[in-house]
C-alpha cells in the first residue's frame, strides 16, 4: 500500500513569513495527526483528525498555527507568521484507527527552516 | 500530565554486546509503541504493546511491557552497526507521547 505522502520535504522561509504543509494519508485511514519534531527532541501532537474532525488541538499555537482536513482525507497544516523557534521538522501519520491499535504510519516529514 | 522518560539518552556500543533501553511513563496506559528513526528519515514503526506482559521480539530487537511498574523496555542482542538510529517508545494517552529518544551508536 502506498505511504502517508507530505509535500515539501523541505522549506526554508524568513521570520513573519507564511507556510503551508500538505498531507495524504494512507487510503481509508480515518485518523490523520500532525507532530512537530524539534532537533533532538521527540515528536510532539499538534493536532489530530478523526474524519475531517478535530479530535484533539490542545497543543497546537492557534494563534499562528491552522490546519484542515477536507473531505475527511487530505490535510493542510499553515503557519503565519512563522518564528524562529517553528523551525522542525514537521510530521504527518495515520492510523486505521483512531486508538491506534495497529500503530500509526508516518510521513517522511517537511523540514521547515525559518531565519 | 504524562511524562514519557527513556534512558539512557546517548548509547554507544560494540558489536556482538547486548544491551536494554528503558521507557518509564508516568499515568496508567495499556497500549505503548515503539520506533526507530534513522537521520533525516522518518520514524517506522518497530512494536505495538497492547497488554501487561506483552512480549514481541523482531531480529535482535525484543520489546516488553510491564503495566504495572509502567516501563517497558527494548532489549538489543548481539549488536550490529545496523542498528545503529534513534529509538522512541511512545505511549498512548489521550493522545500519543513521545520520549525524547534514544540515539544508539554501534561500533564495530
Amino acid at each position: 500500500e502506498a505511504g502517508v505522502a507530505q509535500s515539501p520535504r523541505y522549506k526554508i522561509i524568513e521570520k513573519r513569513q507564511s507556510v503551508a504543509f500538505w498531507c495524504n494519508p494512507i487510503s481509508g485511514h480515518a485518523t490523520l495527526y500532525w507532530y512537530q519534531q524539534i532537533l533532538g527532541q521527540g515528536p510532539k501532537l499538534l493536532i489530530q483528525f478523526q474524519n475531517n474532525g478535530v479530535v484533539d488541538d490542545s497543543q497546537l499555537p492557534k494563534d499562528r498555527f491552522s490546519a484542515e482536513r477536507l473531505k475527511g482525507v487530505d490535510s493542510t497544516l499553515k503557519i503565519q507568521p512563522a518564528k524562529l523557534e517553528d523551525s522542525a521538522v514537521y510530521l504527518c501519520a495515520s492510523s486505521l484507527l483512531r486508538e491506534g491499535l495497529s500503530g500509526y504510519t508516518f510521513g517522511s516529514g517537511t523540514r521547515l527552516t525559518v531565519v | 500530565e504524562l511524562k514519557v522518560e527513556q534512558n539512557p539518552l546517548f548509547l554507544s556500543m560494540q558489536e556482538g554486546k547486548n544491551y536494554t533501553i528503558y521507557c518509564n511513563y508516568s499515568t496508567t496506559s495499556d497500549r505503548l509503541y515503539w520506533y526507530r528513526q534513522d537521520p533525516g528519515k522518518s520514524l517506522e514503526s518497530l512494536f505495538v504493546l497492547l497488554s501487561n506482559g506483552a512480549v514481541k521480539q523482531e531480529g535482535r530487537l525484543m520489546a516488553s511491557l510491564d503495566t504495572k511498574a509502567r516501563l517497558s523496555t527494548l532489549h538489543i542482542t548481539a549488536a550490529v552497526h545496523d542498528l545503529s538510529a534513534t529509538y522512541f517508545c511512545a505511549v498512548a494517552f489521550n493522545d500519543m507521547r513521545f520520549g525524547a529518544g534514544t540515539r544508539l551508536t554501534v561500533k564495530p
